[in-house]
């Protein structure tokens, strides 16, 4: 049974370009949650993806978007890059929006924008 | 807003040692509380946790206390081993129902 999977694994952009990251979540989860993780800090919640809608976001501005699919697989959206966007993204999943729900985390996909 | 401050690190143990890394947060409410670990390379992965006040979460020897009164869920144990070198994030859920981290302690055990 294969956990969360993320790609790619690394990925370098300039400073103006846009990134795609993508996220399988769990098999049988349906619910998937994106985190910025800076380097020597701990993750902080971008937003949250259900029933293929947005149902929670963090204090992150609109260059920042998502989407789920049918499947319940899951992209972020970077547009206009910036030098401080430059960090580790997480994935993760859970079966529904329930308070105790356990989250699988995935390895993430380490952003350099230069 | 919630928030979790966590003992700064890094923290270097010798094997056997007695580990203690202090967590506080702030929130509204009742929140759960939560520790992940963080192998180099990997995701984090779910330590223990704890939903309610008393509450004291466990797992693979580690151990913490849900304390009301003091705000506080410190993550203990008793004799450390290399293997349980990593990162350590404490974390709290409320009723946004989306995960506050603290900043992570970096722990290292050595031989």
């Amino acid at each position: 049974d294969a956990g969360v999977t993320q790609s790619p694994t690394h990925l370098i952009k300039t400073r103006g370009q846009q990134v795609t990251l993508r996220c399988s979540p769990k098999s049988g989860h349906d619910t998937v949650s994106w985190y910025q993780q800076a380097l020597g800090q701990g993750p902080q919640f971008i937003f949250q993806y259900y029933e293929e809608e947005e149902r929670q976001r963090g204090n992150f501005p609109d260059r920042f978007s998502g989407h789920q699919f049918p499947n319940y697989s899951s992209e972020l959206n970077v547009n206009a890059l910036l030098l401080g966007d430059s960090a580790l993204y997480l994935c993760a999943s859970s079966l529904g929006q329930g308070a105790n729900e356990k989250l699988f985390f995935g390895s993430g996909t380490q952003l350099s924008v230069l | 807003g919630n928030s979790v401050t966590q003992m700064e690190g890094p923290v270097t143990l010798s094997e056997e040692a007695f580990l203690t890394i202090n967590c506080t947060y702030t929130a509204t409410g009742y929140p759960s509380l939560f520790w992940y670990v963080q192998y180099p390379g990997e995701g984090l992965q779910l330590l223990l946790k704890a939903t309610k006040a008393d509450d004291k979460g466990s797992n693979k020897g580690f151990e913490a206390t849900y304390r009301k009164e003091t705000t506080s869920f410190h993550l203990e144990k008793g004799s450390v081993q290399v293997s349980d070198s990593a990162v350590y994030f404490c974390a709290l859920k409320g009723s946004a129902r989306q995960l506050t981290f603290g900043s992570g302690t970096q722990l290292t055990v050595l031989p």
